[in-house]
């Protein structure tokens, strides 16, 4: 049984390309959470999705990132018009309920020159 | 808003000790309280589970006690093992209509041959 996939595990980007992380949940997981790890910084909430819906961005910056889980395929988090502060792993867990323990993926690692 | 304190950041013992790592948090209003392992470059392992209404929970050498109503919770390693060395993070479960984990800065445990 598989557990969490995000890929890729590393990616690099310049100011101002866009990002898009990956993350496909564990078999029969339909909740999917996002989180970031700033350099010397704990894991920080950012968004919790349920199969074509957004359940709670409260940690989602305003502007240039959104985040999607389609009925087919895997979640999807987009950063736009990328910054040297958006540098950091970005973490992906899923769960087979709102409440069930959080399986985590091993993470992308974004670098922006 | 929930904030979660590790201390101390980082711990160095010789194999064989056993070991409390304590973890607090400021609101008591959570459904349950995970404790994970990251090693280095990784994803995070889920280690124990503790809903709520129950006080301990125990796998293998670990034990992890919740006490809700003073907002702590501990995982205490019996007779370490250079395999134990990772960041350990705990992590309560709101209560509520979301799922959002909150975690501490964690403690790098270091056990020494």
């Amino acid at each position: 049984n598989a557990g969490v996939m995000q890929n890729p595990r590393h990616l690099v980007r310049r100011r101002g390309q866009e990002a898009r992380l990956r993350c496909s949940p564990m078999k029969g997981h339909s909740h999917v959470y996002w989180y970031r790890q700033l350099p010397e910084e704990g894991l920080k909430f950012m968004v919790y999705l349920q199969k074509e819906n957004i359940i709670d961005e409260s940690g989602m910056p305003k502007e240039r990132f959104s985040a999607e889980f389609p009925k087919e395929g895997p979640s999807i988090l987009r950063i736009q018009q990328v910054v040297r502060g958006d540098s950091a792993a970005y973490f992906c867990a899923s769960s087979p309920g709102r409440e069930q323990p959080q399986h985590f993926g091993d993470g992308t690692r974004l670098s922006i020159l | 808003k929930q904030e979660v304190t590790q201390i101390p950041a980082a711990l160095s013992v010789p194999e064989g000790e056993n070991l409390v790592l304590n973890c607090s948090f400021t609101d008591s209003a959570i459904y349950n309280l995970q404790w994970f392992r990251q090693d280095p470059g990784k994803g995070l392992t889920s280690l124990l589970l503790i809903q709520s209404s129950q006080r301990e929970q125990t796998s293998g050498r670990l034990n992890a006690s919740l006490d809700k109503s003073s907002g702590r919770s501990t995982l205490y390693i019996a007779a370490s093992q250079p395999g134990d060395s990772a960041t350990y993070l705990c992590a309560p479960l709101e209560d509520g209509a979301n799922s959002k984990l909150t975690f501490g800065k964690g403690i790098t445990l270091s056990v020494r041959p």
